[in-house]
């Protein structure tokens, strides 16, 4: 299995500009998360599905934050207009039925001059 | 409000020397928790974990010690290498429905070990 995989690697957009960050899930698993990363912070807790439905979306820092997880395979996370604010690393996460532990992906780093 | 506290952002070891990482949490439900270790330019990594039920784990040269009066938890490296270098995140979760059985992640440390 691939793991985990984040797209793009790295973004650098402009202020106000739409921001979608994607993952694919380790096949098989039915949790996915996504985190950021900041230095003050750490890794914080943005939303997570389950079976593909959104459960807890309480980290989701504004209303122009938005994820979707169309199907078991993909999900996506949009930030629109994107502030400078946002610049952080973008993690998603995915965990099988009953595991303790996640399987991070790469994650995206994200600049927002 | 952290529920999950890392509060030394950085340590340094030599190698071949004992590194230790430390945790505090708040959250008395807490049940589970765990180290993940992160390099850059990479997603964090699961290391060791420990129930509430123990207070030790060992895994090779990693040993998790939890202290659950003093609601804190520690990771033990010996001997430390260079190739420890990383950053450590601490993570808990609590058995109960819900949100609350997501993983809470401390803010990190960084560890070098220098050679």
């Amino acid at each position: 299995d691939a793991g985990v995989i984040q797209s793009p690697r790295h973004e650098v957009t402009e202020m106000g500009q739409e921001v979608t960050l994607r993952c694919k899930p380790i096949s098989g698993h039915n949790s996915l998360f996504w985190y950021r990363q900041t230095m003050m912070r750490g890794l914080e807790l943005l939303i997570y599905f389950n079976n593909n439905v959104p459960i807890d979306d309480s980290g989701m820092p504004e209303d122009r934050f938005s994820a979707k997880m169309p199907n078991a395979s993909f999900s996506t996370l949009k930030i629109q207009p994107s502030e400078p604010r946002d610049s952080a690393v973008y993690f998603c996460a995915s965990r099988g039925q009953g595991a303790l532990g996640y399987t991070f992906g790469s994650g995206t780093r994200l600049t927002v001059v | 409000d952290q529920q999950v506290k890392q509060n030394s952002p950085s340590l340094s070891v030599q190698e071949g020397r004992i590194s230790i990482l430390n945790c505090d949490y708040t959250n008395s439900m807490f049940d589970y928790f765990l180290w993940y270790k992160k390099y850059p330019a990479e997603g964090p990594t699961f290391l060791i974990s420990i129930s509430s039920i123990k207070d030790k784990n060992e895994d090779g040269r990693f040993t998790v010690f939890l202290n659950k009066s003093a609601k804190h938890l520690s990771l033990h490296i010996v001997p430390s290498q260079p190739g420890d270098s990383a950053v450590y995140f601490c993570a808990a979760r609590a058995s109960l429905s819900g949100s609350a059985r997501q993983l809470t992640f401390g803010s990190g440390t960084q560890l070098t070990v220098l050679p």
